[in-house]
């Protein structure tokens, strides 16, 4: 049973550019939140996608957009990278509205350095 | 609106030692309780959960920790650790009843076990 994947692994950009990361939910669960951990810090709530919308939204810039496909995988997009967007991007994903969406699983996170 | 407080950002501790990892929480509504590990460079992984029930819960590998409502705390404690305990430590919550499930957490503990 597949947990949750995500792609790349790491990943190095410029200020100002665009970045698109990628997550694969665990087997079964049709929910996926997004997370940034800054260095030393606890992990920040971005969003969440539930049947293809954006459900619940943390407080993070329109620079940050997601995307969630039929097959509930998901994309985070970030525009106009700031150097402040260095962090490692969790995704984690749930079974939304039909078990205890509360229990998250994560995946091993995609290291972001913006230059 | 809820906040996670992890008391202390370091622990250091002895191998076989026991140790006390604290926080406490802010909310005007009822909440679920969480403590996640991370490895250096992995993800988050689910230690344990209080979601009803005993206020004493239990992880297979020795944790345990006990929801307190009139102290708002969730303190994770381990009667003996081992070196492969260290890691970063993180309590989280989340609403209870409708809700996405997003999670709050705090700023992290870092647990280092001293041979």
């Amino acid at each position: 049973d597949a947990g949750v994947t995500q792609s790349p692994t790491h990943l190095i950009k410029t200020r100002g550019q665009q970045v698109t990361l990628r997550c694969s939910p665990k087997s079964g669960h049709d929910t996926v939140s997004w997370y940034q951990q800054a260095l030393g810090q606890g992990p920040q709530f971005i969003f969440q996608y539930y049947e293809e919308e954006e459900r619940q939204r943390g407080n993070f810039p329109d620079r940050f957009s997601g995307h969630q496909f039929p097959n509930y995988s998901s994309e985070l997009n970030v525009n106009a990278l700031l150097l402040g967007d260095s962090a490692l991007y969790l995704c984690a994903s749930s079974l939304g509205d039909r078990g205890p969406k509360n229990i998250q699983y994560f995946g091993a996170g995609t290291r972001l350095s913006v230059l | 609106a809820q906040s996670v407080t992890q008391l202390d950002s370091q622990v250091p501790v002895f191998e076989e030692a026991p140790v006390e990892l604290r926080c406490n929480y802010s909310s005007s509504v009822s909440v679920y309780l969480f403590w996640y590990v991370q490895y250096p460079n992995q993800g988050l992984q689910l230690l344990l959960k209080y979601l009803s029930g005993s206020t004493l819960v239990k992880s297979i590998n020795g944790f345990e920790a006990e929801f307190n409502k009139s102290q708002t705390s969730f303190h994770l404690r381990k009667p003996s650790v081992h070196i492969s305990d260290t890691a970063e430590y993180f309590c989280a919550v989340s609403l209870r009843g409708q809700g996405t499930g997003k999670l709050i957490f705090g700023q992290g503990t870092t647990l280092q076990v001293k041979p």
